[in-house]
């Protein structure tokens, strides 16, 4: 089956504890991105990657890295969470940059106490 | 800037037909897509709209105005399992990035 997987689910951390989010995708796409949501705000986005070691920041890359060392693997790395970074994360991806619909994974909601 | 606006929530009655619509300015335009979201769950794609008129998928229909910065999602004869947010988003062009609203929130009652 054709996905997005993302884990863990839920995470619940404490400020300054490094953590990663791993986001995989079977269906041999080029370009992934990761998206937070809060409420109010809709859905923004992170970071993004058009294909295997080429990545670029979005909207919102503050207190965030990523890597894309192979091509269906696009893991969100938080060096030092704060509160502020309590969300809804969502990993997507498409067959490349410039195709749509874009595929989301089923969400990764975080919490920094 | 880029501003995508939609109604915060709706209800409707089950078996109606319903409206939401979305105004947006963003720096460019590459194309207009309509998600749905249950609640914690991943958003699905809806439709697509990139030149002006209705597109009809089922029980979904979507319209685009390019020169009024408009589109609107129109739903027919509601079922409780439409009961979801739907997101408005769109793509300013360069690569596939999605500039999305915050979202419509739709109560579908009996």
């Amino acid at each position: 089956e054709a996905q997005v997987t993302q884990n863990p689910r839920y995470l619940i951390t404490v400020t300054g504890k490094k953590l990663t989010v791993t986001c995989s995708q079977n269906m041999n796409h080029e370009y992934m991105s990761w998206y937070r949501q809060d409420p109010g705000l809709g859905l923004r986005q992170i970071y993004y990657s058009m294909n295997v070691e080429v990545t670029d920041k979005g909207d919102v890359p503050e207190g965030y890295k990523v890597s894309r060392k192979e091509k269906r693997n696009f893991p969100l790395i938080l060096e030092s969470p704060s509160p502020n970074q309590t969300s809804l994360y969502f990993c997507a991806s498409s067959s490349s940059v410039r195709s749509f619909p874009l595929h989301f994974g089923n969400g990764t909601r975080l919490t920094v106490t | 800037g880029q501003n995508i606006d939609q109604p915060t929530e709706m209800t409707a009655t089950e078996g109606a037909i319903v409206q939401i619509n979305c105004t947006y300015q963003t720096s460019g335009f590459n194309g207009l897509f309509w998600y749905q979201q249950h609640a914690g769950e991943a958003p699905t794609f809806l439709s697509y709209n990139v030149l002006d008129g209705l597109e009809e998928k089922g029980r979904f229909s979507s319209f685009l105005s390019r020169s009024k910065g408009y589109s609107y999602l129109l739903l027919k004869e509601l079922q409780m399992k439409d009961s979801a947010s739907y997101l408005c988003a769109v793509n300013p062009g360069g690569y596939n990035k999605l500039i999305f609203g915050a979202g419509t929130r739709l109560a579908v009652h009996p």
